[in-house]
């Protein structure tokens, strides 16, 4: 069981510029998530996907941020134009089902100057 | 829209001092009730699950359990080690008993534990 993995695990961009993450999900979940959080809070849901179909989007969420999941495997997180209040951490979860567990990644944290 | 509350913000303990942690809900219907300890700077690791009011599941110095409005995670003679932030998480089920899948957390209580 190699876990959830992410990447980057840091980044630090000067607001306006674009950035993409990256998430791994364990091998045969069908099911991937992603939440932001930020400091003193819990994680913020975003968006999901089961296997390759978006399937929600948080209304929280700016048509900034896309995301995608093209072969049902790994996804990316990608934030367009980023803003001082984007600066969170990005965590991923996946899991095997719909009413399955989640279990997490390590997170990216993302600085925003 | 579902709301869960955690209290306290913060708690700190003596080595062997046991507590409880609370995690109060509201949703439209509870598919299940997720407990998950966090360390600074990394994911959230799962402890426990708990679907109905009544259930009960334990782990080392951890017990969790479930009411209709509540949930408690019991701490017994705790260790520097538990030392984390605890989050309550839950996910809710649409009229048709099928889970929507996102869970909603609270904002966490953080445990310290001194030696």
């Amino acid at each position: 069981d190699t876990g959830v993995s992410q990447d980057p695990r840091h980044k630090i961009t000067k607001r306006g510029q674009n950035v993409t993450f990256r998430c791994d999900p364990i091998s045969e979940h069908n099911r991937l998530y992603w939440y932001r959080q930020t400091l003193g809070q819990g994680p913020e849901f975003l968006t999901y996907f089961q296997n390759e179909a978006q399937l929600e989007k948080s209304r929280l969420l700016s048509d900034r941020f896309s995301a995608e999941r093209p072969k049902g495997s790994f996804s990316t997180l990608e934030i367009q134009r980023t803003e001082q209040g984007d600066s969170a951490m990005y965590l991923c979860a996946s899991s095997l089902e719909a009413a399955g567990t989640q279990y997490f990644g390590p997170g990216t944290r993302l600085l925003v100057l | 829209e579902d709301q869960v509350t955690q209290s306290p913000e913060a708690l700190r303990l003596q080595e062997g001092e046991s507590s409880s942690l609370n995690c109060s809900y509201t949703v439209s219907g509870l598919r299940g009730l997720f407990w998950y300890r966090q360390d600074p700077g990394k994911g959230p690791e799962f402890l426990f699950t708990l679907y109905s009011a009544g259930e009960e599941k334990e782990k080392e110095r951890l017990k969790a359990t479930l009411t209709k409005k509540e949930s408690f995670l019991h701490i017994t003679a705790p260790k520097p080690e538990d030392s984390a932030t605890y989050l309550c998480a839950v996910q809710a089920s649409n009229a048709g008993g099928t889970s929507y899948g996102k869970l909603t957390f609270g904002q966490g209580t953080i445990l310290t534990v001194h030696p």
